[in-house]
């Protein structure tokens, strides 16, 4: 069975200093892995993924993740935060045999103090 | 905002009511998605519709009702509920076309009270 973790349930940061949401997972195959962000109030929104290819993947807001497979890793960066970026952040992962279902982890709140 | 939509965005009701939640997808996607997030859990899966078809029912109470009348529309009928199912109710839709790396895109949630 797949899963995901994140360690973390609070980040808390200084803007204008480097970001890192961890995120660590499990499959039996090879990994999807998402990154989606959660602003108060609202849905959830997509930031960046992994399929294949380049480990580091780019995203939205200046987001990137650094996929490290022998770690089964997929940590969320940005070199500089923002007060804006406060918000909640999910790991989710899919796994072939899983059909198109997302395991997500618990969700890390990320706190940007100016 | 993204391009599904749910109403209504906020609902308090009593164990004995009856009401619907309503999603609807305006993005041309084949899939959607029922999810419970509250407080004490993470995002939790509660029912797949795959082209109207209920594909994944996680063992989710039977005071949960969910109806996928065409691939746009998702409703939730919700009947004699308990506290503990106050919750954010998101919908959520995407494209199954065989490609593993297609993303769900999420609706805005249903923040729901039961008195």
């Amino acid at each position: 069975a797949q899963s995901v973790a994140q360690p973390e349930d609070q980040v808390n940061v200084a803007e204008g200093n480097p970001l890192t949401v961890k995120c660590t997972y499990s499959v039996s195959g090879n990994p999807y892995l998402f990154w989606y962000v959660q602003y108060p109030n609202r849905g959830l929104q997509f930031l960046l993924k992994y399929i294949t290819g380049d480990n580091l993947v780019k995203g939205s807001y200046g987001f990137e993740a650094e996929f490290n497979k022998s770690q089964t890793s997929f940590h969320l960066k940005k070199p500089s935060a923002l007060v804006s970026d406060s918000a909640l952040y999910f790991c989710a992962v899919r796994d072939m045999g899983a059909g198109n279902m997302l395991t997500f982890g618990g969700g890390t709140r990320l706190m940007v103090k100016p | 905002e993204t391009g599904v939509t749910q109403t209504p965005r906020h609902l308090v009701m009593g164990m004995t009511n009856k009401k619907s939640l309503k999603c609807e997808q305006h993005l041309g996607h084949n899939a959607m998605y029922w999810y419970k997030q509250s407080a004490k859990k993470p995002l939790e899966l509660m029912f797949v519709y795959s082209l109207e078809e209920r594909v994944e029912n996680n063992s989710v109470p039977s005071r949960f009702s969910p109806e996928c009348p065409n691939s746009s529309h998702l409703f939730l009928h919700l009947h004699t509920l308990q506290p503990e199912d106050s919750a954010l109710y998101l919908c959520a839709s995407s494209q199954l076309s065989g490609r593993p790396d297609n993303e769900q895109f999420f609706g805005p949630g249903t923040r729901l009270t039961v008195l």
